[in-house]
């Protein structure tokens, strides 16, 4: 079974950081691309970053480009999210997505709550 | 970006109801369309990728259609455990774009 354990969430003042991880079980790791994606509290979903299996190239939409670092740890089956300068628009649940064989986005963990506020 | 336009945003039907939930894009998105299930304080489920095809383990009563700009998810039967909000996704090109939701709820 597909498993995707998010941890790192919480409370942080604006301008500061916040690293965000997921362990992933039930598939081979290193085989997958992987992705982040939030959910702002009564808002629809945004795609927050991408990386291929092997970590060798990242992918951002603006909003998060400059800031926002993804990056793995496939021996250690670990997925993470490293936030900088961060901003109260990025108050969020962050979920980490596992883009599979047919489809981005197949299995997603339960997300972990970050909050962006002085 | 590509837009996508959901429709409709709120929706109440009966148990047995046929309930239909469309998106459109802004632009042609060839097929690459995927939907899905968020439960109240639960991770959102893939139902439906690549606008037609069954994800393992959702029940045959969710299909999906479409083509262009425009599709369509279908519930042939509304159950009660099929209350959530709903979501299309575009993986045509990057970056990928959401739906805004739609949420069922049973009449």
């Amino acid at each position: 079974e597909v498993q995707l354990v998010e941890t790192g969430g919480g409370l942080v003042q604006p301008g500061r950081s916040l690293k965000l991880s997921c362990v992933a079980s039930g598939f081979t790791f290193n085989n997958y691309w992987m992705s982040w994606t939030r959910q702002a509290p009564g808002k629809g979903l945004e795609w927050v970053a991408s990386i291929t299996n092997s970590g060798g190239s990242t992918y951002y939409p603006d909003s998060v480009k400059g800031r926002f670092t993804i990056s793995r740890d496939n021996a250690q089956n670990t997925l993470y999210l490293q936030m900088n300068s961060l901003r109260s628009e990025d108050t969020a649940t962050y979920y980490c997505t596992r883009d599979g064989d047919s489809s981005p986005f197949d299995y997603w963990g339960q997300g972990v709550m970050v909050t962006v506020s002085s | 970006d590509i837009q996508m336009t959901q429709s409709p945003s709120f929706l109440s039907a009966s148990v047995g109801d046929r309930v239909t939930i469309n998106c459109k894009a802004s632009q042609n998105i060839n097929k690459y369309l995927n939907w899905y299930q968020q439960k109240l304080g639960e991770a959102p489920k893939l139902l439906i990728y690549n606008t037609n095809n069954l994800q393992t383990g959702i029940p045959s009563r969710f299909s999906g259609s479409g083509s262009g700009t425009d599709y369509t998810l279908t519930i042939s039967s509304l159950q009660p455990e099929d209350v959530a909000t709903y979501f299309c996704l575009q993986h045509s090109s990057r970056p990928d774009t959401f739906g805004a939701g739609t949420k069922l709820e049973l009449k």
